[in-house]
Formats: C-alpha cells, sequence, structure tokens
C-alpha cells in the first residue's frame, strides 16, 4: 500500500538552531502534502499546505518566516523549523494523497522535536 | 470557521460491552473521516465516509455519517483491549480540499 515516510523521527536541537523535516511519499506522486503539528495529549492542527512547485499556503496564525516549507519534487516535502524555541517543541505529522485519487489521505510516521 | 466536536473525550469501558462515540461539526461537508492513535504513534484509517447515510463497519468498529444532522457516530460493539487508543474525527475544511480539522480525540481505555 502507499507509504508516506518522515525523517528523523525523533529530533531533538537547540535553542535558537533550525531543523528540518522530510516527508516522502515512497509510491506515489503527491502534488500537495499537508503539515500538522500535535502537541501532547491534544489534537492535530492543520499548519499548512505543502503544494510542488509553488509556495506553501500558511493557516491563520501560523508564522511562515518561523516554518519554511519546500515542496522541491513530487514525492518529497519539507519543513524547517528555523530559529527553534522550546515551545516549538511537538509532533510533526504530515499527509498526502494520491494525485488524481482524492479521499485517500496517507499520514506520515510524525516527527517529534524536542528543543532544548 | 468549521468546528468539530467529539464527545466523549474519554472514555473507560469493560470489555465486551458497547458504546458510542459522537463526532459534531459545524458546516457543511460531505467528507468525514475516523482515525486511531496509539500512544507516540501517527494516525491510522480506519473510516472515510463520503456520503449521507454512509455506513462502513471493520471488525468491532461501525461508523456512520448523517450530513443533514452533522454528525457522525462511530459505535463500538463487545470491545477488547486492543482497542485502547485515541480515535479521532476529523471534517474535510472545504470539499475534497483535503485540510482536516480534527476534533479533540476521544481517549478509550479498554478494561479487562
Amino acid at each position: 500500500g502507499a507509504v508516506v515516510s518522515q525523517h528523523p523521527s525523533r529530533v531533538i536541537c537547540k535553542s535558537g538552531t533550525s531543523v528540518k523535516i522530510e516527508c516522502r511519499s515512497l509510491d506515489f506522486q503527491a502534488t500537495t502534502m499537508f503539515w500538522y503539528r500535535q502537541f501532547p495529549k491534544q489534537s492535530l492542527m492543520l499548519m499548512a499546505t505543502s503544494n510542488e512547485g509553488s509556495k506553501a499556503t500558511y493557516e491563520q496564525g501560523v508564522e511562515k518566516d518561523k516554518f519554511l516549507i519546500n515542496h522541491a519534487s513530487l514525492t518529497l516535502s519539507t519543513l524547517t523549523v528555523t530559529s527553534a524555541h522550546p515551545e516549538d517543541s511537538s509532533f510533526y505529522i504530515c499527509s498526502a494523497s494520491r494525485t488524481g485519487l482524492k479521499n485517500t489521505i496517507y499520514f506520515g510516521e510524525g516527527s517529534w522535536l524536542t528543543v532544548v | 470557521e468549521l468546528k468539530v466536536e467529539q464527545n466523549p473525550l474519554f472514555l473507560s469501558m469493560q470489555e465486551g460491552k458497547n458504546y458510542t462515540i459522537y463526532c459534531n461539526y459545524s458546516t457543511t461537508s460531505d467528507r468525514l473521516y475516523w482515525y486511531r492513535q496509539d500512544p507516540g504513534k501517527s494516525l491510522e484509517s480506519l473510516f472515510v465516509l463520503l456520503s449521507n447515510g454512509a455506513v462502513k463497519q471493520e471488525g468491532r468498529l461501525m461508523a456512520s455519517l448523517d450530513t443533514k444532522a452533522r454528525l457522525s457516530t462511530l459505535h463500538i460493539t463487545a470491545a477488547v483491549h486492543d482497542l485502547s487508543a485515541t480515535y479521532f474525527c476529523a471534517v474535510d475544511k472545504k470539499g475534497g480540499s483535503e485540510k482536516l480539522v480534527f476534533g479533540k480525540g476521544t481517549k478509550l481505555t479498554v478494561n479487562p
């Protein structure tokens, strides 16, 4: 079946540094991917829509300069958390659906970010 | 603005019992998803409901959708311990956009 893979699964970084999280669709092409954030024991919140070959669109309240999204190919989107702070510590999850096959949304395994 | 409400948020039940989780949403949508999340893990897709009156069943779980009432239910039949997890419903923000608004989740604990 289709698989969406994220890397790294866990990362610890120091305050003020930047960290990149990758989201790959392994056996299908995805023109659109989505990034969600989940704080401990809370629900998932949509952060942004990653569009292949164009700028990402961000949800209200999400700082686009802090959360940089690049969707350089049909199988890869990256989320870079810049100048990370402890409050950015969270579980980041991406999702994707097959191009031309809507309603089938696949979620990545998620990436735990801890900023110390 | 689309809002999705689940209840209950916490559910403790005994093995063998039945129970229903409710998911209400505030604006019209015809795409509703149910997911399961185990601690520290990502989401596992359970059901996709695409039309009014849709009913889907898998094992001990059955989901239904009433778009007129803006209500979906996830019914658990004869619960077993392995069903212990957090269950989320999610609604497509704008017909087919694939942007999902999630409920707060229902943490289900099934006790032996």
